[in-house]
């Protein structure tokens, strides 16, 4: 069965401070991993997904297979940044598994 | 830009009712799911939906929650008789296909008195 782990649930740093989310996976199969973000009051978006090996709103995510991790890390935080971040799996099959997810908030 | 749509944002019934949620993918995605979440906890997988049959399921996803295409348009999920532990957020989600990006609906509330 796959599981995905997001260590800290509460995140705080100063705007303009580097942050990473951190997330670890266990799956026997080859997964596809995804960051989802939920802004106040707005519904789960798709932030980046390591296929796509793309940066979004400044953030990168970089899947280490050796160490079954896909942290997510931004070199300089901004306020609006501020929102709950999921790391998610998704099988071949369709099945998705979502960590618990990381509350960031960016101090001014 | 398209969007998914649920109906309706906030539902309250009595423990033991049933109750139908519905959804709205995007047009033209091909893969549809369904998650919850209960207050204060994390996301989790309900059941996907492919080419009108169940593909994958979670244990959450007992004989008392069934799925439905029911005219090419709305995708719904039913509980057959709701629980106090069924209160939570209910999210419908789509996508192109099973490993592309899911585009979630803004949830339904369940709430079961």
């Amino acid at each position: 069965a796959q599981r995905v782990t997001q260590p800290e649930k509460l995140l705080s740093v100063f705007k303009g401070a580097p942050v990473e989310l951190k997330c670890n996976y266990s799956y026997s199969g080859s997964p596809e991993l995804f960051w989802y973000v939920q802004y106040s009051r707005q519904r789960l978006q798709l932030l980046l997904r390591h296929i796509s090996r793309e940066s979004i709103k400044g953030f990168t995510a970089d899947l280490n297979k050796g160490e079954t991790s896909f942290h997510l890390k931004k070199p300089f935080a901004q306020e609006e940044d501020s929102a709950m971040y999921y790391c998610a799996l998704t099988t071949n099959a369709g099945k998705s598994t979502f960590g618990d997810g990381t509350t960031l908030t960016v101090k001014p | 830009e398209p969007e998914v749509t649920q109906t309706p944002s906030h539902q309250v019934t009595q423990m033991g009712q049933e109750v139908i949620l519905r959804c709205v993918p995007i047009s033209n995605h091909l893969y549809f799911y369904w998650y919850r979440q209960i207050l204060g906890q994390k996301v989790e997988f309900l059941v996907s939906f492919y080419n009108n049959e169940i593909s994958e399921k979670s244990e959450i996803f007992d004989d008392q929650f069934s799925v439905e295409r029911p005219d090419g348009s709305n995708f719904t999920l039913k509980i057959r008789s709701t629980k106090l532990e069924d209160s939570a957020m209910y999210f419908c989600a789509s996508s192109e296909d099973r490993v592309n990006e899911q585009f979630f609906g803004p949830g339904t509330r369940l709430t079961v008195l």
